[in-house]
């Protein structure tokens, strides 16, 4: 089983649409969730970190299920800008020091 | 501020040649990460270090090195290079722990041939 399941897509939706992405994480233990944007070609950058009370940064809104271990980004108002993969992360995996990526949910905004 | 520097950004290789891909950060961060990520894949840990002198391995160290002299620069030392180490290399550094995520360089993007 991979440590960060993600579903890969690609979702197509239309501008203003309301998506959501999920993720799973095997490691019981991980303490530290984020979601990641990575754009064609580029390096990924941090979109945001996810906390156990759930959070919210403009547009987007990140949850976490501990008890499922199970990550959710939930995008609003959907811009052509926020076509990109997005990378659910979690810290852990065999006591490493570091994070483990999921491979990506691409979202594909469509005018 | 740069924060994380990669070079080259982009390098060929003929198989069994050697490369060090360089990282340096001005962040002043302890903690440094070699990932490597192939085409419609996630990112895979090659090496990380938390300190100056300390290394350890990842999820896929075979066929690299790295070293830890100085807290701003992580190398990465490919020997022998084979098709399967095709790749783009992202080095990353982060503060202690995880609160804070990752700052990523823009990438190498190596081909073997």
């Amino acid at each position: 089983r991979k440590e960060v399941e993600q579903d890969p897509g690609p979702f197509n939706v239309p501008e203003g649409a309301t998506v959501a992405f999920n993720c799973t994480y095997s490691n019981s233990a991980s303490q530290s969730f984020f979601w990641y944007r990575q754009d064609c070609r580029k390096e990924p950058k941090l979109l945001m970190s996810v906390y156990s009370s759930g959070n919210e940064d403009g547009r987007f809104t990140a949850q976490l299920n501990r008890a499922s271990q199970y990550i959710s980004l939930l995008i609003r108002d959907s811009k052509l800008s926020d076509s990109a993969t997005y990378l659910c992360v979690v810290n852990g995996g065999t006591g490493r020091r570091a994070l483990t990526f999921g491979s990506g949910t691409r979202l594909q905004v469509q005018p | 501020n740069a924060g994380v520097t990669q070079t080259p950004k982009f390098r060929i290789l003929k198989i069994g040649q050697s490369m060090t891909l360089q990282c340096t950060q001005d962040m002043n961060h302890n903690y440094m990460y070699w990932y490597r990520q192939d085409p419609g894949m996630g990112l895979k840990l090659i090496y990380y270090s938390v300190g100056a002198g300390i290394t350890d391995k990842g999820e896929v160290p075979n066929g690299y090195n790295v070293s830890r002299s100085t807290t701003e620069d992580f190398p990465l030392r490919l020997e022998l290079a084979a098709p399967s180490q095709t790749s783009v290399y992202f080095c990353a550094s982060s503060p202690p722990g995880f609160d804070y995520g990752y700052t990523f360089g823009s990438g190498t993007r190596l081909t073997v041939v």
